[in-house]
């Protein structure tokens, strides 16, 4: 079953494409960002986290971009596969044990 | 799901009945977080806890109380469940307060 908003903006890609998932985040004393995605049903799972002394890191078929000066992080996924769907969202640590997550944005990956 | 399991996956009940909701972990982690999803906000933290027997409160935490009498085992508890309850409940787990933390499957509670 559905476990976030109906309503959440929808990415579509062709497979193989690249993505690009968007974020921007609220206080500009967050000095640590992380990545989630989430299929139907399931718990959020972590995909990259990157410090706010960094502006890139790069995992497995995943970059993520930090933007300080607008307060933006960008999730980069290569080669999307069609495992890729989801529902992805940005998480920024606002001071100890406080994050705030955002909303997410829904991947649909075209056959 | 990184060793953490919640149960019930899946309870309905009734307007001011107790509910009590399980997370059980298996990495021996110190920090223990309840957090709630609803279609058009984010994860909101509920409560959360630093080791055996030290919780504290997040920001939507009215209405719930939660324990942790040993590491493997956070529970929360609807006291008299409301509609206003209707969610799905995640708990999280970190190893320190300042790194990623890793959820559970979730469970949906519907209030009737």
């Amino acid at each position: 079953g559905e476990s976030v908003g109906l309503h959440l903006p929808t990415l579509s890609v062709q497979e193989g494409d690249n993505s690009i998932i968007n974020c921007a985040y609220s206080n500009s004393a967050s000095d640590y960002f992380i990545w989630y995605k989430q299929e139907s049903g399931k718990g959020p799972q972590f995909i990259i986290d990157i410090r706010s002394n960094m502006d890139k890191r790069q995992g497995q078929r995943v970059t993520v971009l930090l933007n300080k000066t607008v307060k933006h992080l960008s999730l980069q996924i290569a080669a999307t596969q069609p495992g890729d769907s989801a529902v992805y969202f940005c998480a920024e640590n606002t001071g100890t044990y406080k994050y705030i997550f955002g909303t997410g944005t829904r991947l649909k990956v075209l056959a | 799901d990184a060793g953490i399991t919640q149960s019930p996956r899946h309870k309905v009940t009734e307007t001011g009945t107790p509910v009590t909701l399980r997370c059980h972990q298996t990495e021996n982690h110190r920090y223990m977080y309840w957090y709630r999803q609803d279609p058009g906000h984010g994860l909101r933290l509920i409560h959360y806890s630093y080791g055996v027997k030290d919780t504290d409160k997040g920001e939507v935490s009215d209405g719930y109380s939660v324990s942790r009498s040993k590491t493997e085992d956070f529970l929360l508890t609807l006291e008299s469940a409301t509609s206003s309850q209707t969610s799905v409940y995640f708990c999280a787990i970190s190893s320190t307060d300042y790194n990623e933390q890793f959820f559970g499957p979730g469970t949906r509670l519907t209030v009737l």
